[in-house]
């Protein structure tokens, strides 16, 4: 069975950091790109991230850019976003997920929420 | 970046009726689109991919249809679970893989 179990989320002061991790089984993580999405509160689905399947490319949306780095571990099965600069606006419950070979995304994790307040 | 615009925000439908959520890309995007529906509380789960294929574990009465800048999710009869809410996304054209904002189906 496919698992995808985030962590790292919390509560973090403007311009804090936080490291969220991802972590897969049940599949050949090494396989398959994997991609960030966030829902803020009450909101619809945002794209924040992808990388491809050994880590040698990534993408980001310009809202995170510079500010946002994903990473993966293949040899642990562990998706990361590392997060600086945070901003009240990265409010928000963030979703890894799994793109299938057409692109479109298969399997969800339950999600980690970040909170950004003083 | 591609916009996909939903429509309606909210449809309202009783038990048993069929229901049409439509989907509107800013420039055309082949067939790739993806229909996910999400339950409050949890994680979007996926529905249809590439414009019409139902994907595992799906029931019947979900299905996809569209090319291009058109599409359209249907469910031909109305179970009580199916009163949440619907995205559609669309993978032809990234970065960004965008979502539409999404339709909330209540029960009328």
């Amino acid at each position: 069975e496919v698992q995808l179990v985030e962590s790292g989320g919390g509560l973090v002061q403007p311009g804090g950091s936080l490291r969220l991790s991802c972590a897969a089984s049940g599949f050949i993580f090494s396989s398959y790109w994997m991609h960030w999405v966030r829902q803020t509160p009450g909101k619809g689905l945002v794209w924040v991230s992808h990388i491809n399947s050994d880590g040698s490319t990534t993408n980001y949306a310009d809202s995170v850019k510079g500010r946002f780095t994903v990473s993966r571990d293949n040899t642990k099965n562990t998706l990361y976003l590392q997060m600086n600069g945070l901003r009240a606006e990265d409010t928000a419950v963030y979703y890894c997920a799994r793109a299938t070979f057409e692109g479109d995304f298969d399997h969800w994790g339950q999600g980690t929420l970040v909170t950004v307040s003083s | 970046e591609i916009v996909m615009t939903q429509s309606p925000a909210t449809l309202s439908l009783s038990p048993g009726e069929r229901a049409t959520l439509s989907c509107r890309a800013s420039q055309s995007v082949g067939r790739n689109v993806a229909w996910y529906q999400q339950k409050r509380g949890q994680a979007p789960r996926l529905l249809i991919y590439r414009a019409s294929n139902t994907a595992t574990g799906i029931p019947a009465r979900f299905s996809g249809s569209g090319s291009g800048t058109e599409f359209t999710l249907t469910i031909s009869s109305l179970q009580s679970e199916d009163f949440v809410v619907y995205y559609c996304q669309q993978y032809n054209n990234w970065p960004p893989h965008t979502f539409g904002q999404g339709t909330k189906l209540e029960i009328k």
